[in-house]
């Protein structure tokens, strides 16, 4: 089985525009889980899709969004990009819920903020 | 959020068993504890996790206390490739997974 896949690898924007970064999870995986991962913060949960609808949503402005497609695919978006938001954005995928199941990390899209 | 506290950095031989401890003190009943490790330029990677008693995997084992407040991650013979950042995280139902800080593990050759 392939496991989970992020696109793109690398990105590096401006301040002010917006990103989408892309999530493909293990075939079969109903749960796709978002987080931020910065060197002062640590990892931090941002949200859990499952079954195309938002289960869970973390601490996080309203400029970051994401959906959920009918393939279990998922987006995140980020608008009006800030410095701030410079930091590896990974994905996880489990067959069930998140806090029940193992989840099975991608190797992340690093974003840069200039 | 459901914290866990875990010492920021431990060190071991390679070879050794290694023993991560982690306080969870306001655990409730339904609450699971699990550990993620993340080696470095990585994504986390599942360990093992645990509700009541202990568990053994191919991987480690869990050894969680009678009353629950606390748990240990035991490698029983760390190899170079453990070093990595462990995270205990501890979930409420089946609600999303809150890292912590972690703890680096450092093996010495």
């Amino acid at each position: 089985k392939a496991g989970v896949t992020q696109t793109p690898r690398y990105l590096i924007k401006t301040r002010g525009q917006q990103v989408t970064l892309s999530c493909s999870p293990i075939s079969g995986h109903r749960s796709v889980s978002w987080y931020q991962q910065t060197p002062g913060q640590g990892l931090q949960f941002l949200f859990e899709y499952f079954s195309e609808t938002q289960r869970n949503k973390g601490n996080f402005p309203g400029r970051f969004s994401g959906r959920q497609f009918s393939n279990s695919r998922s987006e995140m978006n980020v608008s009006t990009l800030e410095l701030g938001d410079s930091a590896l954005y990974l994905c996880a995928s489990s067959s069930g819920l998140a806090g029940r199941d193992i989840q099975y990390f991608g190797a992340g899209t690093r974003l840069s903020v200039l | 959020d459901a914290k866990t506290t875990q010492p920021n950095s431990m060190e071991s031989n390679e070879e050794e068993p290694v023993h991560l401890p982690c306080n969870h003190s306001t655990i409730s009943g339904t609450d699971y504890i699990h550990w993620y490790r993340q080696l470095p330029s990585q994504g986390p990677e599942y360990v093992i996790h645990g509700l009541t008693s202990n568990v053994n995997n191919r991987m480690a084992s869990l050894a969680i206390a009678e009353d629950r407040k606390s748990s240990t991650l035991i490698l029983h013979r760390a190899t170079l490739r453990d070093a990595a950042v462990y995270y205990c995280i501890r979930t409420q139902g089946a609600q999303k997974l809150v890292f912590g800080q972690g703890t680096r593990l450092t093996i010495n050759p």
